[in-house]
């Protein structure tokens, strides 16, 4: 069963605008939040983190919004650039912090 | 600064071989290492995880299995592979101190004929 769920496969965004990344999880024991951005044949890279005792973490241009009561986060992108064009996966773990449950990603394409 | 190794990139096996994937991780001491598989058109799905040397803890019953015989080495290991086994396999390692981000490599896809 799906845990962590990204139900947009693709986005396409242009240059310059935001981009809005959403996800859901079902276990309200989540406490640690995670984005990945991973290009083609290529590992996934950490972007940004959220611990549950926050509801927004921002580094640079990357934003993490969580909402505890929905079970939602998003990761915003402004502003929103070709190189970022990529898959974004989230990512959630409980208390001990061993196992991370992925979603499946959305593809995000930023159109010049 | 912190690096993981992961090979080969990419290899070809036919149905019924073995099958053995190394991970190597640099710049750390007693990290905790992870083996992924992305299946085509899915998440990434957790395999294995070990918090320290000969501690493996299996998330998924399958015919993989892993070993960690050094304190930065990992393995994942089969004795006969399946057509079902095809993927993507992702390491990846964490600081000891939890929560933490985890870090991948760049992966290997693996293709069964």
């Amino acid at each position: 069963d799906q845990q962590v769920k990204q139900n947009s496969p693709s986005l396409s965004v242009q240059e310059g605008r935001i981009s809005i990344l959403n996800c859901d999880y079902t276990n309200s024991m989540f406490d640690y939040f995670l984005w990945y951005k991973k290009y083609p044949a290529e590992g996934p890279t950490f972007l940004i983190s959220i611990s549950s005792i926050k509801d927004k973490n921002e580094d640079g241009r990357f934003t993490v919004f969580l909402n505890k009561s929905a079970k939602h986060l998003s990761l915003h992108i402004v502003p929103s650039q070709p190189g970022d064009s990529a898959v974004y996966f989230c990512a959630a773990s409980g208390v001990t912090g061993n196992q991370f449950y992925f979603g499946t990603g959305t593809s995000l394409t930023v159109i010049p | 600064s912190q690096t993981i190794h992961q090979w080969p990139a990419t290899l070809v096996q036919p149905v019924g071989s073995p099958l053995s994937l190394e991970c190597t991780v640099e710049g750390t001491s007693n990290p905790n290492l992870y083996w992924y598989r992305q299946a085509a058109g899915r998440g990434l799905q957790l395999l294995f995880y070990s918090v320290g040397i000969g501690q493996i803890s299996s998330e998924v019953p399958q015919n993989l299995s892993a070993s960690r015989p050094q304190d930065r080495q990992f393995i994942l290991s089969s004795k006969k592979l399946l057509l079902s086994d095809s993927g993507f396999y992702l390491c990846a390692w964490s600081a000891d101190r939890v929560p933490q981000p985890q870090h991948f490599g760049d992966g290997t896809r693996l293709s069964i004929l």
